[in-house]
């Protein structure tokens, strides 16, 4: 049971639009920064998005992320079908002095 | 470019102990830290550590400490990951990861290694 709350599975059609939330504490995402990962089976993870909101260079600006209090949204608009992947929410949790990783979301496009 | 790269897949029993080494290049190796991750099979990413290549300073996952340990030769630009007292749920694929230190914590692991694929079976 991670400390980071995840769906484990979302599914839209392509070219639609998907969230995907993670949810968390005061002493992990109230407090902390949060980045978003894309993992394909086989290869490492992949930065998506980092410090809440932003983009690396190389992330399409189809991905987008939010914080709101102690939950944090990563969003993808135009789906494409190259996106189905699993995704991970990460934080520092200030009590545990821990990095966290939430569940992983597996995204489907239909 | 930013490029880490890890050792081959090992095969262990239990109770042996494993060292994956994590190989960086095209950046300065003391200006950022260095995490360690696994992943077991049909499982989600676990964070098992990191280590401050600049000060060496190192905080482990609890469910980890007194098992894992993490080291960096800043002659080669190299961190090590050696986990010791092999189980079979140890078995996961190994993967190291740039971060950025932000005062005692670590975020944003921005590059990853290829993983490493380590076995725990008798």
């Amino acid at each position: 049971q991670s400390v980071l709350t995840q769906p484990p599975s979302v599914s839209a059609a392509p070219g639609q639009k998907v969230t995907v939330s993670c949810s968390g504490s005061s002493s992990n995402i109230g407090n902390n920064y949060v980045s978003w990962y894309q993992k394909l089976p086989g290869t490492a993870p992949k930065l998506l998005i980092y410090e809440n909101d932003k983009r690396p260079s190389g992330t399409p600006d189809r991905f987008s992320g939010s914080k709101s209090g102690t939950s944090a949204t990563l969003g993808i608009t135009g789906l494409q079908t190259g996106d189905e992947a699993d995704y991970y929410c990460g934080t520092w949790d200030s009590s545990l002095s821990a990095a966290l990783f939430g569940g992983g979301t597996k995204l489907t496009v239909l | 470019q930013v490029q880490l790269v890890q050792s081959g897949g090992e095969v262990k029993r239990p109770g042996a102990s494993v060292k994956v080494s994590c190989k960086a290049s095209g950046y300065t190796f003391t200006s950022f830290g260095i995490t360690w991750v696994r992943q077991a099979p049909g499982q989600g990413l676990e964070w098992m550590g990191w280590i401050n290549v600049n000060s060496g300073n190192t905080k482990y996952a609890q469910r980890l400490q007194g098992r894992v340990t993490m080291t960096t030769d800043t002659s080669t630009d190299t961190a090590y990951m050696e986990l010791r007292s092999l189980r079979p749920d140890d078995t996961a694929v190994y993967f190291c990861a740039r971060g950025v230190v932000q005062g005692i914590i670590i975020i944003d692991f921005d590059s990853w290694g290829q993983g490493t694929q380590v076995t725990v079976s008798s």
